[in-house]
């Protein structure tokens, strides 16, 4: 089963901060937090990963909270191209095995 | 493009055919993993290859499908007797041997959307 809570869908307006959040109260230490996105009719797209530090690269920034227990994926400016499901995932560094999907948060970018 | 290719993008069988997708990784990328996705569900965990080596199966994989990767290069996914149920979008993905990046992202390919009608 997926180790994580996301709300089921959200909107944001074209230009703004889309702020996705993410609950993973069970995490264990060497567990990582990924993020994925699926665009209609396409694979699963990896969008970033951290384990306790926040990270930023050129497609979005992870804040995770100090207790590790949630996160937030946060798209600085969105477009109508980020319309996606976003998946949030534990994983296991040091296995490098198969990632579980949950359900995902579906984003709704409105012009 | 070096990304995953999978074929065929969509198959459309009749109930009680037999089915075979293919799905060529990146290159060099040892670890390969299969995946099942209904409509509005994330993607299931099929099965794992770690080179030519079938490592992990899902209880998804009943008897009817079988996977293989014989040189360790592409893989196959085959469903005998399909049934309307196998209907889904088979997701295919890879990553490289461990030890050259610790965290590395499953590579996903586009899929081959099955309906069984």
């Amino acid at each position: 089963d997926a180790k994580t809570t996301q709300p089921p869908s959200m909107d944001c307006a074209e230009g703004r901060a889309a702020n996705l959040p993410c609950n993973h109260s069970t995490i264990s230490g060497n567990e990582y937090v990924y993020w994925y996105r699926q665009i209609h009719s396409q694979g699963p797209q990896y969008i970033i990963h951290g384990l306790k530090n926040n990270e930023t690269n050129e497609m979005a920034s992870l804040i995770i909270t100090e207790d590790r227990k949630s996160s937030t994926l946060i798209l600085p400016h969105a477009t109508l191209r980020d319309t996606a499901v976003y998946y949030c995932i534990v994983r296991v560094a040091s296995e490098d095995d198969k990632i579980i999907f949950g359900k995902g948060t579906r984003l709704h970018i409105l012009p | 493009d070096t990304g995953v290719s999978q074929n065929p993008r969509h198959k459309i069988t009749k109930r009680g055919q037999n089915v075979t997708f293919r799905c060529d990784p990146i290159s060099e990328h040892n670890r390969l993993y299969w995946y099942r996705q209904t409509l509005g569900q994330g993607p299931e965990f099929l099965t794992y290859f770690q080179n030519e080596a079938q490592l992990e199966k899902s209880r998804l994989l009943s008897d009817r499908f079988s996977a293989e990767r014989p040189k360790g290069s592409f893989s196959t996914l085959e469903i005998q007797r399909t049934e309307q149920g196998d209907s889904a979008m088979y997701l295919c993905a890879s990553t490289p041997p461990r030890g050259s990046s610790y965290n590395s992202p499953l590579h996903f390919g586009n899929g081959t959307r099955l309906t069984v009608t």
